[in-house]
């Protein structure tokens, strides 16, 4: 069974400091893992998808690697804003039982301090 | 990608009544997902729902509390029965869309569920 935990559960960085946020999984054998945020009641928002294939994507100000080998993927902010501040997720997917499942991780409450 | 709209955003309902959300996606989609995401917590599965067939109920879901219904590939309700305090929660729809190379999730803004 898949289980996803990402650490720290909380941060609060001053505005400008570049930061990394993580997450493990523990089954490798993942198809790929996608990162999101989730604004205070709100639905969420996706950031960027890793295949298995791949090492790293970027989108702006966030670039997202994954070692599938070590079951782990980060996600680096670079010069953090106020509006970064969220609840940042990851998801892992797998195939189980033929039927592919997304296990999310417990989240990263991120808060910018101007 | 996909647009995802939920209704209702948010409602406060008694104990013992039921409620139903909708969920209304921008193109046609094979599956639909409902997650809950109760208070500080992650998101959990609570059924797959594919069009013209049963919805598939995560362990510990069970159709007589959330029963779904799919009647076309743009459209499903998920409707949360009998509440008490503890169905208080966040409620997801999501759907995937099935690129070239890649299988992405989009999820809809989300129904906030108060149960007194």
């Amino acid at each position: 069974k898949q289980e996803v935990t990402q650490i720290p559960a909380a941060l609060s960085v001053p505005e400008g400091e570049n930061l990394v946020l993580n997450c493990s999984f523990t089954d490798s054998a993942i198809y790929n893992l996608q990162w999101f945020r989730q604004d205070p009641g709100k639905g969420l928002t996706s950031l960027l998808l890793i295949q298995s294939s791949q090492r790293e994507q970027t989108s702006g100000r966030l670039n997202a690697s994954l070692d599938k080998s070590s079951g782990r993927s980060t996600l680096y902010i670079a010069a953090s804003q106020p509006g970064d501040s969220a609840t940042y997720l990851c998801a892992a997917r797998t195939y189980s039982g033929g039927y592919q499942k997304v296990t999310f991780g417990t989240g990263t409450k991120l808060q910018v301090i101007p | 990608s996909a647009v995802i709209s939920q209704k209702p955003s948010r409602d406060i309902c008694q104990r013992g009544t039921s409620l139903t959300i909708q969920c209304q996606v921008d193109s046609q989609v094979t599956m639909m997902f409902w997650y809950r995401q109760q208070p500080g917590q992650s998101l959990t599965l609570i059924a797959t729902a594919n069009q013209g067939s049963e919805a598939t109920y995560e362990s510990g879901f069970v159709i007589d509390k959330f029963p779904i219904s799919r009647p076309n590939l743009t459209f499903s309700t998920l409707t949360v029965s009998n509440m008490s305090p503890e169905d208080s929660s966040i409620y997801l729809c999501s759907v995937e869309v099935w690129g070239e190379s890649t299988d992405t999730q989009y999820f809809g803004p989300g129904t906030r569920l108060t149960v007194l």
